[in-house]
């Protein structure tokens, strides 16, 4: 298993700053992924976060508004910059230990409300 | 990418009720995973389901994944309030990545 601490959980923002995110795990592991949860919709996968080197971007997301580092097995953060209104929701980091058809972790969250 | 329809996107039933919730994708599965997620909260795993026709239970819940693994099922019995919540299916994609469906959002009336 593994134990993911995800802070903060919840943060309200004024619009043009940014907020980082981080996400720590007790055990070394394999993936770390963030996904984004808008209000009403499912989880939708933002990054691959990857160790040592830049992290690996989904369609509609980019580096400039939400970088990602990776410094080590265990750790990871995700900025949201420049943030607006519509950036306003849940942001999940999750990790999945070993390779193909394990099971996934996920962090409890950061709600981030954005005014 | 991964697509996956879940069905449907929202239920209410009567506390004792049975209800099912589908997951279908567009593509083989080779790892369909059951989410439970409360609002405000992270995920909680319910099942992993891998091999065609495939069936799981842990206390009232079932998964069945058929035998084609194209269709997934999670089925509650006599359900209780502690089971609302939202219900997310999950499939691996290439490099480990997850895809969600669009999620069901289940409330039981007491």
């Amino acid at each position: 298993s593994a134990v993911i601490s995800q802070k903060p959980s919840r943060d309200i923002c004024q619009r043009g700053t940014s907020l980082t995110i981080q996400c720590q795990v007790d055990s070394q592991v394999t993936m770390m992924f963030w996904y984004r949860q808008q209000p009403g919709q499912s989880l939708t996968l933002i990054a691959t976060a990857n160790q040592g080197s830049e992290a690996t971007y989904e369609s509609g997301f980019v580096i400039d508004k939400f970088p990602i580092s990776r410094p080590n097995l265990t750790f990871s953060t995700l900025t949201v910059s420049n943030m607006s209104p519509e950036d306003s929701s849940i942001y999940l980091c999750s990790v999945v230990k070993g390779f193909m058809n394990t099971e996934a972790f996920f962090g409890q969250g950061t709600r981030l409300t954005v005014v | 990418s991964q697509e996956l329809e879940q069905s449907p996107q929202s239920l209410i039933v009567q506390e004792g009720k049975n209800l099912t919730i589908n997951c279908t994708s567009s593509k083989t599965l080779y790892g369909l995973y059951w989410y439970k997620q409360k609002y405000g909260e992270g995920l909680i795993f319910l099942m992993m389901l891998q091999k065609g026709g495939e069936e799981k239970s842990h206390e009232k819940i079932t998964a069945k994944l058929d035998e084609k693994k194209q269709q997934s099922s999670l089925h509650i019995t006599a359900s209780q309030p502690s089971h609302a919540g939202i219900y997310l299916c999950g499939a691996d994609g290439a490099f480990n990545k997850f895809y969600f469906g669009s999620g069901t959002k289940l409330n039981v009336k007491p």
